[in-house]
């Protein structure tokens, strides 16, 4: 039973482009949702993270929207470039079960020059 | 992150073979995982422990036995390798005292192959 799932699993835009990978759960007990990027060949590492109480977090160009009521949550990548080429995980985390991570699936983002 | 290395980076065996995965950090951390990862699978969770007399297991974790040393070393082993559990291995650690923010520091990985 997938928990966060995540669309899509691949994308490709062009540089300059923005970007869009999208998020839903369905345990309303996640508080606590983190975006991870991994590059080829290495571990993934923490992006960007948000918590319910807030709607929007912006870190650069990279932007967290949260949608509590349809419990959904979307990266956004402003201008984005041929170094964003990576893969990105969406997780959700609560107290409950020790701040486990459950991951999505990832997606494969292509940044064309 | 350099302060969570993995050993070995690339290994190849065959099958029914012993193998083990180590993992050690110097960030400090009490919690530390093994995770697999396919393509199009993500990151699936095989053992986890918060502290060196808890262990845990994950989604994934027949086949798998692991090992905390000290706080510092997580060992991940397979009894005897079967072809299926060819796949790409990242331990990660993380700090408790975090709170809700539970970041995850991961490794550089394993890539396992077993013929």
């Amino acid at each position: 039973q997938q928990q966060v799932k995540q669309s899509p699993q691949s994308l490709i835009v062009q540089k300059g482009g923005i970007p869009i990978i999208n998020c839903a759960y369905e345990n309303t007990a996640f508080d606590y949702f983190p975006w991870y990027q991994q590059f080829p060949g290495k571990g993934p590492a923490l992006l960007i993270a948000i918590r319910p109480d807030v709607s929007e977090k912006k870190e650069g160009r990279f932007t967290i929207s949260f949608n509590k009521s349809a419990k959904q949550f979307s990266l956004h990548i402003m201008d984005s470039q041929p170094g964003d080429s990576a893969t990105y995980f969406c997780a959700a985390s609560h107290a409950g079960n020790n701040r486990k991570l459950i991951w999505g699936l990832g997606t494969s983002l292509a940044v064309n020059p | 992150d350099a302060d969570v290395t993995q050993t070995p980076r690339n290994r190849i065996t065959k099958t029914g073979k012993r193998i083990m995965l180590e993992c050690s950090q110097t960030k400090g951390h009490d919690r530390m995982y093994w995770y697999r990862q396919d393509p199009g699978l993500g990151l699936q969770l095989i053992y986890y422990s918060f502290d060196v007399k808890d262990i845990n297991k994950g989604e994934i974790s027949d086949g798998y036995s692991v090992s905390r040393q000290a706080q510092a070393k997580f060992s991940l082993s397979l009894e005897s390798a079967i072809p299926n559990q060819t796949a790409l291995y990242f331990c990660a650690t993380s700090d408790s005292g975090q709170g809700y923010a539970d970041t995850q520091y991961f490794g550089p990985g394993t890539r396992l192959t077993v013929l």
